[in-house]
């Protein structure tokens, strides 16, 4: 059972490049979320989708946008890359419901040069 | 909007002493959540409180959730280098979303 996979897992790209970051989820789970995390920040929210079909933004929007291909994959594109988004970027997903867990991707780690 | 603050944001302890974190969150929460995040990891679900006043014990870990659901904390009695990593707290704001605090990162001398 893979859980929850993130591609890549390291990437480089120069300012105003874009690139989209892969998440899937064998779970079964109807939310899936897209955080960054910067040092001293915590985890930020960028985005969240509670359901195929439906997104919404989160803490951090600006310069992201989200695909919820099917309850499976939650894509998150930079169209234009820029250094202050480089940072570590976890997918998450989980159970529909306020009390359940949240199951995290290894992360991707990515520099904005 | 919600704000989930935590502190400490750093820790050092000797290994055997304790370690607390606080979380505070700015809106009354339905339920909180801990993670615990290895150096180089990604964050893993420790425990979920509900409960106004409720308190539960993992191990060396005691988690307790304030009366009136907008305060936390993480106490760990004497402290061993794998509990080394950074600690989370995080509350949903509706039914879908899930706000995360700043985080506590620890470290453990031996």
């Amino acid at each position: 059972n893979a859980g929850v996979t993130q591609t890549p897992k390291f990437q480089v790209l120069k300012t105003g490049q874009s690139m989209t970051l892969q998440c899937a989820q064998d779970m079964n789970h109807n939310s899936m979320y897209w955080y960054r995390q910067d040092p001293g920040m915590g985890l930020r929210l960028i985005y969240y989708s509670a359901s195929e079909g439906t997104t919404d933004k989160g803490e951090v929007p600006n310069g992201y946008n989200v695909s919820r291909l099917n309850k499976r994959e939650f894509s998150l594109r930079l169209e234009s890359a820029a250094p202050s988004q480089t940072s570590v970027y976890f997918c998450a997903s989980r159970r529909a419901g306020s009390s359940t867990e949240a199951f995290f991707g290894q992360g991707t780690r990515l520099t904005v040069v | 909007g919600q704000q989930v603050m935590q502190i400490p944001q750093y820790q050092h302890v000797q290994e055997g002493e304790d370690f607390t974190t606080y979380c505070n969150s700015s809106t009354t929460l339905s339920n909180i959540q801990w993670y615990k995040q290895r150096p180089g990891g990604h964050p893993v679900f420790l425990i979920q409180l509900v409960k106004s006043g409720e308190v539960k014990k993992q191990k060396r870990l005691t988690f307790q959730f304030g009366e009136a659901k907008k305060n936390s904390s993480l106490h760990i009695t004497a402290t061993q280098t794998t509990d080394v990593g950074t600690y989370f707290c995080a509350g949903p704001t509706g039914a879908n979303n899930l706000f995360f605090g700043t985080g506590t990162r620890l470290t453990v001398i031996p």
